[in-house]
């Protein structure tokens, strides 16, 4: 059972690259979630999607756009990254709404850790 | 708005002794409430959750945590610390609904001295 899977887990980009990172889950979730984890800061909400071909913004959405053409799959990518964006970025899915979506919580991947020179 | 205090960034206990993570969240409506566990180089693990009924949760590895809506408090304990538990602790809140967006404290890092 392969939970959520994000690639890659490391890269190195240099500034004004692109680049697109790949979430995928395999426990029919509808709800998934894009954060960025920042040492002091906690993690903060980029983007989000409540089902398939619907995504919302987040906290901290600017510089960052997403796309969820499949239920599995939910896609974050950098058009022009900065070195601001050197962060560790991590995927959830959840069940989906009200108590019951929440009795398991969210499920993470394992992170990428991306570095913008 | 909802928010997520943790205080102390920092907390050092020995093995054997009582942990004690701090979370108090703001909510306008009754919250969810969440730690989640992260190990070095890892994802976030669920440890516990309060959605409704009894207010003292219990999760894994023999933490617990109490729910008290007079003190807006959601605090992490552990009756006796191991070496394993060194790691980074976050709390989490959310009001659930449409989107149950987790909104999640600046964390804790727990250290465990021999």
């Amino acid at each position: 059972n392969a939970g959520v899977t994000q690639t890659p887990k490391f890269r190195v980009l240099k500034t004004g690259q692109s680049m697109t990172l790949l979430c995928a889950q395999d426990m029919n979730h509808e709800y998934m979630y894009w954060y960025r984890q920042d040492p002091g800061m906690g993690l903060r909400l980029i983007h989000y999607s409540v089902g398939e071909g619907t995504t919302a913004k987040g906290e901290v959405p600017d510089g960052y756009n997403v796309s969820r053409l499949k239920k599995q799959n939910f896609l974050l990518g950098l058009e022009s990254a900065a070195p601001s964006q050197t962060s560790v970025y991590f995927c959830a899915s959840s069940y989906g709404t009200g108590t019951a979506g929440l009795m398991d919580g969210y499920t993470f991947g394992s992170g990428t850790r991306l570095t913008v020179v | 708005a909802q928010s997520v205090t943790q205080l102390g960034s920092h907390v050092s206990v020995s093995e054997g002794a009582l942990v004690l993570l701090r979370c108090n969240y703001s909510s306008s409506v009754p919250p969810y409430l969440f730690w989640y566990v992260q190990y070095p180089n890892q994802g976030l693990q669920l440890l516990l959750k309060y959605t409704t009924g009894a207010t003292l949760v219990k999760g894994i590895n023999g933490f617990e945590a109490e729910f008290k809506k007079s003190e807006t408090s959601f605090h992490l304990t552990k009756p006796s610390a191991h070496m394993s538990d060194a790691a980074e602790y976050f709390c989490a809140v959310t009001r659930g609904g449409a989107t149950n967006k987790l909104i999640f404290g600046t964390g804790t890092l727990l250290a465990v001295q021999p």
